[in-house]
Protein backbone atom coordinates (compact mmCIF):
# COMPACT_ATOMS: atom_id res chain seq x y z
CA UNK A 1 0.00 0.00 0.00
CA UNK A 2 1.00 3.79 -0.45
CA UNK A 3 1.51 3.96 4.07
CA UNK A 4 2.28 1.82 7.36
CA UNK A 5 -1.57 0.74 8.10
CA UNK A 6 -2.26 -0.63 11.73
CA UNK A 7 -5.47 -1.89 12.71
CA UNK A 8 -7.81 -1.20 14.89
CA UNK A 9 -6.74 2.47 15.29
CA UNK A 10 -8.53 2.40 18.70
CA UNK A 11 -9.13 -0.69 21.16
CA UNK A 12 -10.06 -0.96 24.54
CA UNK A 13 -9.87 -3.82 26.48
CA UNK A 14 -10.45 -5.45 29.94
CA UNK A 15 -7.75 -5.84 32.58
CA UNK A 16 -6.87 -9.60 31.85
CA UNK A 17 -7.51 -9.79 28.06
CA UNK A 18 -5.42 -10.46 25.38
CA UNK A 19 -4.89 -8.31 22.44
CA UNK A 20 -3.49 -8.64 18.60
CA UNK A 21 -2.35 -5.19 17.34
CA UNK A 22 -1.55 -5.19 13.32
CA UNK A 23 0.78 -3.69 11.33
CA UNK A 24 1.15 -3.66 7.09
CA UNK A 25 4.22 -2.19 6.46
CA UNK A 26 4.75 -0.78 3.21
CA UNK A 27 5.36 -3.03 0.12
CA UNK A 28 8.73 -4.37 -0.28
CA UNK A 29 10.24 -2.82 3.12
CA UNK A 30 12.48 -5.24 4.84
CA UNK A 31 12.40 -3.77 8.37
CA UNK A 32 9.63 -2.98 10.87
CA UNK A 33 9.63 -2.18 13.72
CA UNK A 34 7.41 -1.45 16.96
CA UNK A 35 7.47 1.55 19.58
CA UNK A 36 5.21 2.44 22.28
CA UNK A 37 4.61 5.64 23.32
CA UNK A 38 2.70 6.62 26.61
CA UNK A 39 0.76 9.68 26.96
CA UNK A 40 3.19 12.51 27.23
CA UNK A 41 6.11 10.39 26.93
CA UNK A 42 8.28 9.64 24.03
CA UNK A 43 8.74 6.64 22.25
CA UNK A 44 10.03 3.60 23.67
CA UNK A 45 11.36 0.54 21.02
CA UNK A 46 9.78 -2.66 21.47
CA UNK A 47 10.87 -4.81 18.56
CA UNK A 48 12.57 -4.65 15.27
CA UNK A 49 12.26 -7.20 12.70
CA UNK A 50 15.03 -7.22 9.41
CA UNK A 51 14.29 -9.47 6.57
CA UNK A 52 14.57 -13.10 7.76
CA UNK A 53 16.82 -12.75 10.31
CA UNK A 54 16.38 -13.34 14.15
CA UNK A 55 14.02 -10.15 15.38
CA UNK A 56 15.61 -8.15 17.72
CA UNK A 57 13.53 -8.52 21.18
CA UNK A 58 15.60 -6.82 23.44
CA UNK A 59 12.65 -3.98 23.99
CA UNK A 60 9.97 -6.15 24.87
CA UNK A 61 8.93 -5.06 28.54
CA UNK A 62 7.56 -8.85 29.69
CA UNK A 63 7.37 -12.33 28.87
CA UNK A 64 3.09 -11.37 28.09
CA UNK A 65 4.98 -9.48 25.18
CA UNK A 66 5.48 -10.94 21.93
CA UNK A 67 5.39 -10.02 18.43
CA UNK A 68 5.62 -12.07 14.90
CA UNK A 69 5.73 -11.18 11.47
CA UNK A 70 5.20 -13.37 8.23
CA UNK A 71 7.92 -13.05 5.99
CA UNK A 72 8.41 -8.90 4.83
CA UNK A 73 4.65 -8.55 5.27
CA UNK A 74 2.01 -8.04 8.36
CA UNK A 75 3.55 -8.41 11.61
CA UNK A 76 1.15 -8.88 15.02
CA UNK A 77 2.07 -7.45 18.49
CA UNK A 78 0.29 -9.37 20.88
CA UNK A 79 -0.02 -9.15 24.59
CA UNK A 80 -1.31 -10.99 27.13
CA UNK A 81 -3.18 -11.03 30.31
CA UNK A 82 -3.09 -7.06 29.69
CA UNK A 83 -2.61 -4.86 32.53
CA UNK A 84 -3.57 -0.76 32.95
CA UNK A 85 0.26 -0.18 32.46
CA UNK A 86 0.02 -1.68 28.67
CA UNK A 87 -2.20 1.44 27.81
CA UNK A 88 -0.48 3.09 25.08
CA UNK A 89 -0.26 4.21 21.85
CA UNK A 90 2.00 1.45 19.73
CA UNK A 91 3.47 2.32 16.74
CA UNK A 92 4.78 1.00 13.58
CA UNK A 93 7.66 1.58 11.27
CA UNK A 94 9.07 0.32 8.49
CA UNK A 95 11.91 1.07 6.04
CA UNK A 96 13.57 -0.18 3.27
CA UNK A 97 16.69 -1.37 4.84
CA UNK A 98 18.28 -1.23 7.94
CA UNK A 99 20.25 1.29 7.63
CA UNK A 100 20.59 4.32 5.67
CA UNK A 101 16.64 4.72 5.11
CA UNK A 102 14.52 6.89 5.80
CA UNK A 103 11.30 5.53 7.85
CA UNK A 104 7.80 5.83 7.78
CA UNK A 105 5.03 5.13 10.53
CA UNK A 106 1.71 4.25 10.98
CA UNK A 107 -1.04 6.37 12.62
CA UNK A 108 -0.83 3.80 15.84
CA UNK A 109 -3.40 1.58 17.78
CA UNK A 110 -4.50 3.58 20.85
CA UNK A 111 -5.13 0.85 23.51
CA UNK A 112 -6.89 1.27 26.66
CA UNK A 113 -6.53 -1.02 29.20
CA UNK A 114 -10.19 0.26 31.82
CA UNK B 1 23.12 1.78 24.45
CA UNK B 2 23.28 4.98 22.59
CA UNK B 3 21.67 7.69 24.39
CA UNK B 4 19.79 10.64 22.70
CA UNK B 5 19.14 14.12 24.07
CA UNK B 6 17.01 16.55 22.85
CA UNK B 7 16.72 20.56 23.75
CA UNK B 8 14.89 22.29 24.90
CA UNK B 9 12.18 20.26 26.29
CA UNK B 10 9.15 22.70 25.64
CA UNK B 11 9.38 26.05 23.87
CA UNK B 12 6.48 28.44 23.31
CA UNK B 13 6.53 31.43 20.82
CA UNK B 14 4.83 33.33 18.99
CA UNK B 15 3.70 32.78 15.32
CA UNK B 16 6.70 34.40 13.29
CA UNK B 17 9.07 33.84 15.55
CA UNK B 18 12.60 31.26 14.54
CA UNK B 19 13.33 28.06 16.65
CA UNK B 20 16.32 26.07 17.15
CA UNK B 21 16.13 22.38 18.58
CA UNK B 22 18.83 20.30 19.18
CA UNK B 23 19.49 16.55 19.56
CA UNK B 24 22.79 15.71 21.09
CA UNK B 25 23.56 11.69 20.72
CA UNK B 26 26.21 9.75 22.47
CA UNK B 27 27.91 7.71 19.94
CA UNK B 28 28.53 7.22 16.36
CA UNK B 29 25.25 7.00 14.04
CA UNK B 30 24.10 5.50 10.91
CA UNK B 31 21.51 7.61 10.28
CA UNK B 32 19.52 10.36 11.76
CA UNK B 33 16.30 11.50 11.67
CA UNK B 34 13.65 14.48 12.28
CA UNK B 35 10.03 13.69 13.45
CA UNK B 36 7.44 16.47 13.78
CA UNK B 37 4.63 14.80 16.01
CA UNK B 38 1.30 16.60 15.13
CA UNK B 39 -1.53 17.13 18.12
CA UNK B 40 -3.90 13.94 16.34
CA UNK B 41 -0.54 11.58 17.20
CA UNK B 42 0.57 11.07 13.86
CA UNK B 43 4.56 10.63 13.23
CA UNK B 44 5.88 12.53 10.42
CA UNK B 45 8.87 12.69 8.84
CA UNK B 46 10.91 15.63 8.03
CA UNK B 47 14.50 15.09 7.27
CA UNK B 48 16.53 11.92 7.00
CA UNK B 49 20.02 13.49 8.05
CA UNK B 50 23.06 11.24 8.89
CA UNK B 51 25.58 14.03 8.32
CA UNK B 52 24.97 17.63 6.15
CA UNK B 53 22.51 20.25 5.87
CA UNK B 54 19.26 20.11 4.27
CA UNK B 55 16.24 22.29 3.64
CA UNK B 56 12.14 22.37 3.02
CA UNK B 57 10.46 25.57 3.06
CA UNK B 58 10.43 26.51 6.53
CA UNK B 59 12.61 24.01 8.21
CA UNK B 60 16.11 23.31 8.21
CA UNK B 61 18.39 20.61 9.83
CA UNK B 62 22.47 20.44 10.32
CA UNK B 63 23.90 17.41 11.26
CA UNK B 64 27.83 17.53 12.57
CA UNK B 65 28.06 13.86 12.88
CA UNK B 66 31.63 14.13 14.38
CA UNK B 67 30.64 16.65 17.20
CA UNK B 68 27.40 14.36 17.89
CA UNK B 69 24.62 16.54 16.89
CA UNK B 70 21.89 18.02 15.04
CA UNK B 71 19.87 20.85 14.97
CA UNK B 72 16.51 21.70 13.37
CA UNK B 73 15.61 25.17 12.63
CA UNK B 74 11.98 26.25 12.17
CA UNK B 75 11.60 29.77 10.39
CA UNK B 76 8.56 32.02 10.64
CA UNK B 77 7.02 30.14 12.60
CA UNK B 78 2.99 29.27 12.43
CA UNK B 79 0.06 27.65 14.36
CA UNK B 80 0.42 24.39 12.60
CA UNK B 81 4.00 23.79 13.80
CA UNK B 82 3.15 23.08 17.25
CA UNK B 83 3.22 19.75 18.54
CA UNK B 84 6.24 17.62 19.31
CA UNK B 85 9.47 17.22 17.42
CA UNK B 86 11.56 13.80 17.94
CA UNK B 87 14.78 13.07 17.05
CA UNK B 88 15.93 9.56 16.14
CA UNK B 89 19.18 7.92 15.63
CA UNK B 90 20.62 4.55 14.93
CA UNK B 91 23.24 4.03 16.17
CA UNK B 92 26.82 2.25 14.40
CA UNK B 93 26.51 -0.82 17.21
CA UNK B 94 22.87 -2.07 16.19
CA UNK B 95 20.13 -1.27 13.86
CA UNK B 96 18.18 -0.23 16.58
CA UNK B 97 16.12 3.46 16.49
CA UNK B 98 16.37 5.25 19.44
CA UNK B 99 13.97 7.99 20.16
CA UNK B 100 15.08 11.14 22.10
CA UNK B 101 12.26 12.38 24.55
CA UNK B 102 11.34 15.67 22.10
CA UNK B 103 10.97 18.89 22.22
CA UNK B 104 6.89 20.16 23.16
CA UNK B 105 6.27 23.21 20.73
CA UNK B 106 3.50 25.26 21.07
CA UNK B 107 3.09 28.57 18.43
CA UNK B 108 0.92 30.75 20.02
CA UNK B 109 -1.49 32.86 17.47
Amino acid sequence: GAGVSQSPSNKVTEKGKDVELRCDPISGHTALYWYRQRLGQGLEFLIYFQGNSAPDKSGLPSDRFSAERTGESVSTLTIQRTQQEDSAVYLCASSEGPANYGYTFGSGTRLTVV
Amino acid sequence: GIQVEQSPPDLILQEGANSTLRCNFSDSVNNLQWFHQNPWGQLINLFYIPSGTKQNGRLSATTVATERYSLLYISSSQTTDSGVYFCAVESNRDDKIIFGKGTRLHILP
